[in-house]
């Protein structure tokens, strides 16, 4: 166990529509990064927030978008669905603002029909 | 663009090293590598990182080349356990902002 918690485990919903998936990290940590891993694409980095601040951005969609609240958990959420969109999505955390050690959490399955 | 280039799988006998290859020649001088690992779809667990430094810790070595354009992940002695995608990342800074970019992760598959 991580200690980095993601909800829900399982989603899956119908194209065209937005989902937010939430991600708490480890305590103490201050970054939140969230991955995306399709069949066809592998891992992708898509974004990473420091203590409420955007620190790094992947090829991150237009039509997704995240936020870390003052409280450090973070939400991921995806819009206009498309059946592309169907993946694994991981969350992860780190102390520092981005070379240190990232401890991943079980993921969300995305299932978009 | 910063792209990194793995195998995609090896085998290694078990008690025997694994030595993973991973090439990243477009990095520059202050960019770090990582490797994690993952275990079927659960999430990657981080093994070991490094700049310029060769650097070992409980899990395993890795060697970066002087040149810091390719690196070698050392699993010692590996075990069934070790069984897993191995993924080599780079943190790159590119159009204003940092990014980690993954390989495509080499398959090791540890025999007994």
């Amino acid at each position: 166990d991580s200690g980095v918690t993601q909800t829900p485990k399982h989603l899956i919903t119908a194209t065209g529509q937005r989902v937010t998936l939430r991600c708490s990290p480890r305590s103490g940590d201050l970054s939140v990064y969230w991955y995306q891993q399709s069949l066809d694409q592998g891992l992708q980095f898509l974004i990473q927030y420091y203590n409420g601040e955007e620190r790094a951005k992947g090829n991150i969609l237009e039509r997704f978008s995240a936020q870390q609240f003052p409280d450090l958990h973070s939400e991921l959420n995806l819009s206009s669905l498309e059946l592309g969109d169907s993946a694994l999505y991981f969350c992860a955390s780190s102390d520092g603002a981005g070379d240190n050690e990232q401890f991943f959490g079980p993921g969300t399955r995305l299932t978009v029909l | 663009d910063a792209k990194t280039t793995q195998p995609p799988s090896m085998d290694c006998a078990e008690g025997r090293a694994a030595n993973l290859p991973c090439n990243h020649s477009t990095i520059s001088g202050n960019e770090y590598v990582y490797w994690y690992r993952q275990i079927h779809s659960q999430g990657p667990q981080y093994i070991i990182h490094g700049l310029k430094n060769n650097e070992t810790n409980e899990m395993a070595s890795l060697i970066i080349t002087e040149d810091r354009k390719s690196s070698t992940l050392i699993l010692p002695h590996a075990t069934l356990r070790d069984t897993a995608v191995y993924y080599c990342i780079v943190r790159v800074w590119e159009s204003g902002t940092y990014k980690y970019i993954f390989g495509t992760g080499t398959r090791l598959k540890v025999l007994a």
